[in-house]
């Protein structure tokens, strides 16, 4: 099994809204990814989780808040958001984070959209 | 700064032709990954390339790295219809390894 699943799949809301996406993974994986996908262009990465601790924070505004819960469960808490960070969202996994082998494997996304 | 260069950005298949999407990296790294992504979907892994030289086929897809030249290959054979999508090829950062630099990626339109 090779799933990684994502709610909502869609998300509507306005800029004083609070809201969370959620990530989850059974696969045993120990890294969790979050990554930005504008339309026509390349997911940016912007936080990498290793055993449960942040590893990699890309300069993401405040406004974006991840949380690791436990080590199958990534959340997204969204705050104050700017019609700019209309996306998708894309969370991925992998076995390890830096191991040799490691290919990420995606799930469907959310698609965000800020009013 | 790793910096992944793809090209060409946008290619129009004629059916049964062959085609090859080309990907440029600029620091060294032996890791690189191809992708595929339907409109509205998420991205789909095809290839995990991790060493001078390494070879892999799928199908009607191959792909190739070559270290030394910092260039992978994504070779399509004989297109057809449901290869139509954007494909991207992603190089590890030796400098901080598990942080994937996507090249810009490649829209592939294959028609009759």
């Amino acid at each position: 099994d090779t799933e990684v699943t994502q709610t909502p799949k869609h998300l509507v809301m306005g800029m004083t809204n609070k809201k969370s996406l959620k990530c989850e993974q059974h696969m045993g994986h120990r890294a969790m990814y979050w990554y930005k996908q504008k339309a026509k262009k390349p997911p940016e990465l912007m936080f990498v989780y290793s055993y449960e601790k942040l590893s990699i924070n890309e300069s993401v505004p405040s406004r974006f808040s991840p949380e690791c819960p436990n080590s199958s469960l990534l959340n997204l808490h969204l705050h104050a958001l700017q019609p700019e960070d209309s996306a998708l969202y894309l969370c991925a996994s992998s076995q390890d984070w830096g191991g040799v082998t490691d290919t990420q494997y995606f799930g469907p996304g959310t698609r965000l959209t800020v009013l | 700064e790793l910096k992944v260069e793809q090209n060409p950005l946008f290619l129009s298949m004629q059916e049964e032709k062959n085609y090859t999407i080309y990907c440029n990296y600029s620091t060294t790294s032996d890791r690189l990954y191809w992708y595929r992504q339907d409109p509205g979907k998420s991205l789909e892994s095809l290839f995990v390339l991790l060493s001078n030289g390494a070879v892999k086929q799928e199908g009607r897809l191959m792909a190739s790295l070559d270290t030394k030249a910092r260039l992978s290959t994504l070779h399509i054979t004989a297109a057809v219809h449901d290869l139509s999508a954007t494909y991207f090829c992603a190089v590890d950062d030796a400098d901080s390894w598990g942080k994937l630099q996507f090249g810009a990626g490649t829209q592939v339109v294959v028609t009759p």
